[in-house]
Formats: structure tokens, C-alpha cells, sequence
């Protein structure tokens, strides 16, 4: 788990408040995503980052705010959020060889988010 | 269209006894499919995966895993369960919807638990 860090472990927010996580990978990997985890339902792909580009946005509401300023970093700017957000946010990170990939993805240990 | 299932959500096991938590899938390009287990409070460890080959896949913490082609499974195996092996597992498949690298589809976990 050390390869994917994430910060801060543990976020409690209002809905007005502005926050962001931060995500850092130390394997040498171009591709990073953003996971939410809800309690019983499967893991929702948020956003995917290949070598600093979105290449997927998957409906996700507009007040939640990726960024990616270099293949290392990968950041998650949130306002003005409902509690229906409250969940486990997981940052991933693997290495995208292509449209044959085979690279595993590895995972940060998550951020606990709870709005009130 | 491409999905994951993992018909139940817990597998109770006495320790020391055989465990397996099945897994199927349909895709509609090669099956590259892949374990994670998570513990509580923590990210997705990857476990193992299979890209071609050799239909059982030998992985972390004496897990295996084996790809059946015809039955479109992915099953996981450990032949002697520890109490320790207690954690939520993930089979995920390669999303080929996505031709831009490692987009995983998951399956809705299930929770193993091994009892003394």
C-alpha cells in the first residue's frame, strides 16, 4: 500500500465547505483514477488520468473537481457536497501500456469522507 | 455488455477448512481478469490475475485462482483458510469499452469469514 498514498485519511465536511484530497503514487505509473466506494454498492469509477489527461469522466457531478498536475499527483477539489457523498474515496494508479493493457491497478488506502 | 458477478455477498469458512469465492463474467473482448482483497478501513490489494496461459493462477497469501473458459469463472481458492483471510474480496474484469488502458469493471464483493 505504500507505492499509492492518499491524504487525508479521514475528511468530515459540512456542505457549504471547499476541501480537496490529494493522491501520490511512487511506482512510476502514467495512469491514475479516482474510486468511490458506498457501503453495498460495487466500487463507481469516478475519473481516469492517462498521462495527465482525463480520458473518463463518468457522470460525476460537477462539484466534485479532478486534477492532475503531473504523473505522480492526482487531486479531488469538493464543494458545496451532499450527504449522500459520504463515502471511501480511492485513488489507483497503474501503468497504461495501451489498448492491450494488462497492468494491474494498485490502490491508495482511501480517504473516509463524511458531509454532514 | 461487460460485467462482474459475485453471486454471494458472505462466505463463512471454519479455519483451516477449504474456502472459495466465485466469481463469473462477460466481456466482449479478452478476459483479463483479477483479485483484490480489502481489509477494513484500508484500500484494494491485488491478489492475482490472469491474462493467458495457465488456467490456475498462483497469487499473494497462498490464494489461487482458476479461469474456466467455458463456465465464464474466475473462482478463488485457498485450500487451508486462516482467520486472517477475514476481508472483503473483489473480482474485477478488463473494461474493453475502453481502449485507452487498465479500466477495471467490478464485481459487488463478497465478505469472507473464517471462523477459529
Amino acid at each position: 500500500e505504500t507505492g499509492v498514498t492518499q491524504t487525508p485519511r479521514h475528511l468530515v465536511m459540512g456542505m457549504t465547505n471547499k476541501k480537496s484530497l490529494k493522491c501520490e503514487q511512487h511506482l512510476g505509473h502514467n495512469a491514475m483514477y479516482w474510486y468511490k466506494q458506498s457501503a453495498k454498492k460495487p466500487l463507481e469509477l469516478m475519473f481516469v488520468y492517462s498521462l495527465e489527461e482525463r480520458v473518463e469522466n463518468n457522470s460525476v457531478p460537477s462539484r466534485f473537481s479532478p486534477e492532475c498536475p503531473n504523473s505522480s499527483h492526482l487531486f479531488l477539489h469538493l464543494h458545496t457536497l451532499q450527504p449522500e457523498d459520504s463515502a471511501l474515496y480511492l485513488c489507483a494508479s497503474s501503468q497504461d501500456s495501451g489498448s492491450e493493457s494488462t497492468d494491474t491497478q494498485y490502490f491508495g488506502p482511501g480517504t473516509r469522507l463524511t458531509v454532514l | 455488455a461487460q460485467s462482474v458477478a459475485q453471486p454471494e455477498d458472505q462466505v463463512n469458512v471454519a479455519e483451516g477448512n477449504p474456502l472459495t469465492v466465485k466469481c463469473t463474467y462477460s466481456v466482449s473482448g479478452n478476459p483479463y481478469l483479477f483479485w483484490y482483497v480489502q481489509y477494513p478501513n484500508r484500500g484494494l490489494q491485488f491478489l492475482l490475475k490472469y491474462i493467458t496461459g495457465d488456467n490456475l493462477v498462483k497469487g499473494s497469501y497462498g490464494f489461487e485462482a482458476e479461469f474456466n473458459k467455458s463456465q465464464t469463472s474466475f473462482h478463488l481458492k485457498k485450500p487451508s483458510a486462516l482467520v486472517s483471510d477475514s476481508a472483503l474480496y473483489f473480482c474485477a474484469v478488463r473494461d474493453w469499452s475502453y481502449n485507452q488502458g487498465g479500466k477495471l469493471i467490478f464485481g459487488q464483493g463478497t465478505e469472507l469469514s473464517v471462523k477459529p
